[in-house]
C-alpha cells in the first residue's frame, strides 16, 4: 500500500498569513493527487485535483504543486474560512490512501 | 445536482451486522465509481472501499478485506456496504462518495453523502 505522510499535524496561523501543507508519498504517485478540506461535523471538499488543478468553485488563494513524491497545498492569504482539516489522498493505485491530516487553528 | 444520502448506521455489538446504504441522484449513478470512506470520532479519513460503474471491479482496504462487501444496485442508483463481524475499531462515520471522472477512474471524490455513524459497542 502506498502511504502518505502529511506535515504538519497541527499549523496555528493568524487571518492573511501564507500557509504551506506538505504531502509525502511513499513511493512515486506521479501526480495523482488531491486535497480536500474539512471542517468540523461535515464530509469532506474536494479543493484540488491531478496536483495542481482547482475544482471548481475553490478560491484561487488555494493552489497545489508537486510530483513523484512530495507535495504542497498552499493557502495564499489565509481567510477566516479556511480554518479546518486539511487532508492529501493519492488517487495512483487503487487503494485510495489518505494523509493522516493537518488541522489548521487559529494562532 | 448531485445528491448522495448515506443511511443505515446504528448502534451493533461486536461480532455483529449491518448494512449500509447511499442513493445517489442527479448524475448517471452506472457511468461512476462510488467508494466508501470512514473515519473515527477524532481521527482521520481512511478509504474503506470501491466499486466500479458496472460493478465489476471491487477492491477493499485491507482493514476490512473478508468482513465487508460492497455492492451497487444500478436500477436503484444505490450504493451499498455489508459490515460483518464487526469490531469496535470499525465504530466511525461512514461516507459514500463518488469518483470525479467516470470510466475505470477511483478518484478523487467531487461528491460526499452527509456520513452515517455507526457505533459498535456491547
Amino acid at each position: 500500500d502506498i502511504q502518505m505522510t502529511q506535515s504538519p499535524s497541527t499549523l496555528s496561523a493568524s487571518v492573511g498569513d501564507r500557509v504551506t501543507i506538505t504531502c509525502r508519498a511513499s513511493q512515486s504517485i506521479n501526480t495523482w493527487l488531491a486535497w480536500y478540506q474539512q471542517k468540523p461535523g461535515k464530509a469532506p471538499n474536494l479543493l484540488i485535483y491531478k496536483t495542481s488543478s482547482l475544482e471548481s468553485g475553490v478560491p484561487s488563494r488555494f493552489s497545489g504543486s508537486g510530483s513523484g513524491t512530495e507535495f504542497t497545498l498552499t493557502i495564499s492569504s489565509l481567510q477566516p474560512d479556511d480554518f479546518a482539516t486539511y487532508y492529501c489522498q493519492q488517487y495512483n493505485s487503487y487503494q485510495l490512501t489518505f494523509g493522516g491530516g493537518t488541522k489548521v487553528d487559529i494562532k | 445536482e448531485v445528491q448522495l444520502l448515506d443511511s443505515g448506521g446504528d448502534l451493533v455489538q461486536p461480532g455483529g451486522s449491518l448494512r449500509l446504504s447511499c442513493a445517489a441522484s442527479g448524475f448517471s449513478f452506472h457511468d461512476y465509481g462510488m467508494s466508501w470512506v470512514r473515519q473515527a470520532p477524532g481521527k482521520g479519513l481512511e478509504w474503506v472501499s470501491v466499486i466500479r460503474g458496472s460493478g465489476d471491479v471491487i477492491y477493499y482496504a485491507d482493514s476490512v478485506k473478508g468482513r465487508f462487501t460492497i455492492s451497487r444496485d444500478n436500477s436503484k442508483n444505490t450504493l451499498y456496504l455489508q459490515m460483518n463481524g464487526l469490531r469496535a475499531e470499525d465504530t466511525a462515520v461512514y461516507y459514500c462518495a463518488k469518483a470525479q471522472l467516470g470510466g475505470y477512474n477511483y478518484g478523487p471524490f467531487d461528491y460526499w453523502g452527509q456520513g452515517t455513524l455507526v457505533t459498535v459497542s456491547s
